[in-house]
């Protein structure tokens, strides 16, 4: 089935601690993305990539990581999270988004306390 | 002015009524639109593409008048199951930029 996988679904941690949340697609698309999504903020794009080792910062990159090493997977990395970084993140894939839109994952909703 | 702006409504409609969501871009440049629906706590699927000559689905029709920089989605015969929120998507020209989300227009389809 083509997707786009996040892992993990929900994930609670402290200030300050590392986390990776995990990316892939099955698809062999081009391009990929992180938005986060908040109450009144609507979704709001992080990070995108166009191909392999390619990435760019989106409208709200501040304190975020990503790497494009494998077409697949797009991990998006908190160094140091904070609770302003609690949110709902979703990644997205797609062959050429102009056309053919972006197939989001299901989502990660992060909770930094 | 933000770049993608839609009503937020909500919009509460009985079952059967026709509804309409606008939807306003800044960027004069923009090339693509679409239309996502996204149900609650859920991730966004996409509902349909946005050309410039108009373009139908069932019961959704999608208009885009570039001239007045606006797109618009009819729903016709509403159901129960087309309560979600509905997103509008712009895609700039210029490459390497990428999607622009409205804010989402909230819609509930009432028995």
């Amino acid at each position: 089935e083509a997707q786009v996988t996040q892992n993990p679904r929900y994930l609670i941690t402290v200030t300050g601690k590392k986390l990776t949340v995990t990316c892939s697609q099955n698809m062999n698309h081009e391009y990929m993305s992180w938005y986060r999504q908040d109450p009144g903020l609507g979704l709001r794009q992080i990070y995108y990539s166009m191909n392999v080792e390619v990435t760019d910062k989106g409208d709200v990159p501040e304190g975020y990581k990503v790497s494009r090493k494998e077409k697949r997977n797009f991990p998006l990395i908190l160094e140091s999270p904070s609770p302003n970084q609690t949110s709902l993140y979703f990644c997205a894939s797609s062959l050429f988004p102009g056309v053919n839109g972006y197939t989001f994952g299901s989502g990660t909703r992060l909770t930094v306390v | 002015r933000k770049e993608v702006e839609q009503d937020p409504g909500p919009f509460n409609v009985p079952e059967g009524a026709t509804v309409a969501f606008n939807c306003t871009y800044s960027n004069s440049a923009s090339q693509s639109f679409f239309w996502y629906r996204q149900d609650c706590r859920k991730e966004p699927k996409l509902l349909m593409s946005v050309y410039s000559s108009g373009n139908e689905d069932g019961r959704f029709t999608a208009q885009l008048n570039r001239a007045s920089q606006y797109i618009s989605l009819l729903i016709r015969d509403s159901k129960l199951s087309d309560s979600a929120t509905y997103l509008c998507v712009a895609w700039p020209s210029n490459y390497g930029q990428n999607f622009v989300f409205g804010p989402g227009t909230r819609l509930s389809v009432l028995p």
